[in-house]
């Protein structure tokens, strides 16, 4: 079974400092999602990082896939109020199916 | 336009009573799938199918039965609702079985 775990599962800063989110497994997956989901929404798709040692951004949000395409990392710079929410990794199998592994999420509070 | 709907968007009933979820993709994909969000926002794959051929199938009781009426539409069907049953279900759609997901609104289901 692979599993995804992303830590920190909480977060709570102050608006305007830096905060990085890990995703990690002990499974090679074929890619890497990203997804922001809002209270009473589903989630809504950052990022795909295919590549192992690719680095995508996205205005103030830098998104990186490891080399042993195994675990990523999710990078704010001078977080906004507007960044809160859940964050989940998810992990693609192009060997069964394109199924889509979902870490277990970690929910960001920025405070202004 | 919405691009994956899902109805209802609440659903509140009785254990032992049977219901229905709907959910429609504008998006002309070939892939839906249905995920299950539990409280603490773990998210996890329930079906998918593709050109509405089952094509995943994890280990969900069989009182969960999905059906895909054509290609655009990926029903859940649920039987005998138990309290533990109780969770947001969301529905999503790909182009292929790898691509992007594009998720739904969700119904959240309490079952009292």
């Amino acid at each position: 079974t692979q599993l995804l775990e992303q830590s920190p599962q909480f977060l709570s800063i102050q608006e305007g400092e830096n905060l990085t989110v890990y995703c990690n497994s002990s499974s090679v997956f074929s890619s890497l999602q990203w997804y922001r989901q809002e209270p009473g929404e589903g989630p809504v798709l950052l990022v795909t990082v295919v590549t192992g040692g690719e680095v995508k951004k996205l205005k103030r949000l830098t998104f990186q896939f490891g080399d042993a395409r195994k675990d990523s990392s999710l990078h704010i710079t001078a977080a906004q109020t507007g960044d809160t929410g859940l964050y989940l990794c998810a992990g693609g199998d192009n060997t069964n199916a394109g199924k889509s592994t979902f870490g277990d999420g970690t929910t960001l509070t920025v405070k202004p | 336009d919405t691009a994956v709907s899902q109805t209802p968007k609440y659903l509140v009933t009785q254990m032992g009573n049977d219901k229905s979820i709907k959910c429609e993709q504008n998006l002309g994909h070939d892939t839906m799938y249905w995920y299950k969000q539990d409280s603490k926002k773990f998210l996890k794959i329930m079906f998918s199918y593709n050109n509405k051929e089952l094509i995943i199938n994890e280990t969900v009781p069989n009182r969960f039965s999905p059906k895909s009426p054509d290609k655009a539409h990926l029903n859940l069907h649920i039987n005998s609702l138990e309290l533990g049953d109780s969770a947001v279900y969301f529905c999503a759609s790909s182009q292929g079985r790898e691509e992007t997901q594009y998720f739904g609104p969700g119904t959240r289901l309490l079952v009292l």
